[in-house]
């Protein structure tokens, strides 16, 4: 069955670094886009970055773009997320999900990243 | 970048009775392709978000026929026939035509 793991995540303070990993299983990962999708503590959900299948190219939102990188190592199944600068507006629990022609159809349980001096 | 618009914000529903949720976009969500990429998550306190409805009205395998979506454009709507007690939580809208992907606020159902 289809499996995300997501990893990495921890109390960091503001202005450092942090690298997700989301662990993929249980289909064809190098055949489908992937995405970051995060939500604050009590708030509801926010797409954060998207990649493609192949790696080709790339989305961000825009309070993100120029600090965090979305990459993936499709030998090994992996799915990353490279944070940097990070700040306190972007503390809450990031869901890696695989994008299925417009719908992300499954989930992780999520990696909570908290930002805080 | 689309703007996704969802009321109400709670829904307090008895138990077997229906309830609704409407969402609207700030454009089209008809993408070059024909299709519509309107898809309904719904939400546990501390579980992720699991997909509903993709393409405004097709329901996932596991989803029960009690839940339906319609709507087309910029106005789409979320149909739970007869509420159950495990249909508490929030239900998202979430377009998927073009980047950024983008989702309403959320929609609480709660049981009166």
């Amino acid at each position: 069955q289809v499996q995300l793991v997501e990893s990495g995540g921890g109390v960091v303070q503001p202005g450092t670094s942090l690298r997700l990993s989301c662990a993929a299983s249980g289909f064809s990962f190098s055949s489908y886009g992937m995405h970051w999708v995060r939500q604050a503590p009590g708030k509801g959900l926010e797409w954060v970055a998207v990649i493609w299948f192949d790696g080709s190219n790339e989305y961000y939102l825009a309070s993100v773009k120029g600090r965090f990188t979305i990459s993936r190592d499709n030998s090994r199944n992996t799915l990353h997320l490279q944070m940097n600068s990070l700040r306190a507006d972007d503390t809450g629990v990031y869901f890696c999900s695989r994008d299925n022609y417009g719908v992300l159809d499954y989930w992780g349980r999520g990696s909570l990243v908290t930002v805080s001096s | 970048d689309i703007v996704m618009t969802q009321t109400p914000l709670t829904s307090p529903v008895k138990l077997g009775q229906p309830a609704s949720i409407s969402c609207w976009s700030s454009q089209s969500l008809v993408h070059r392709d024909g299709n519509t990429y309107l898809n309904w998550l719904h939400q546990r306190p501390g579980q992720p978000p699991r997909p509903l409805i993709y393409q405004i009205s097709s329901r996932f395998s596991d989803v029960p026929d009690r839940f339906s979506g319609s709507g087309a454009g910029r106005d789409f709507t979320l149909k739970i026939s007869r509420v159950e007690a495990e249909d508490v939580g929030i239900y998202y809208c979430m377009q998927g035509t073009e980047f950024p992907y983008t989702f309403g606020q959320g929609t609480k159902l709660e049981i009166k």
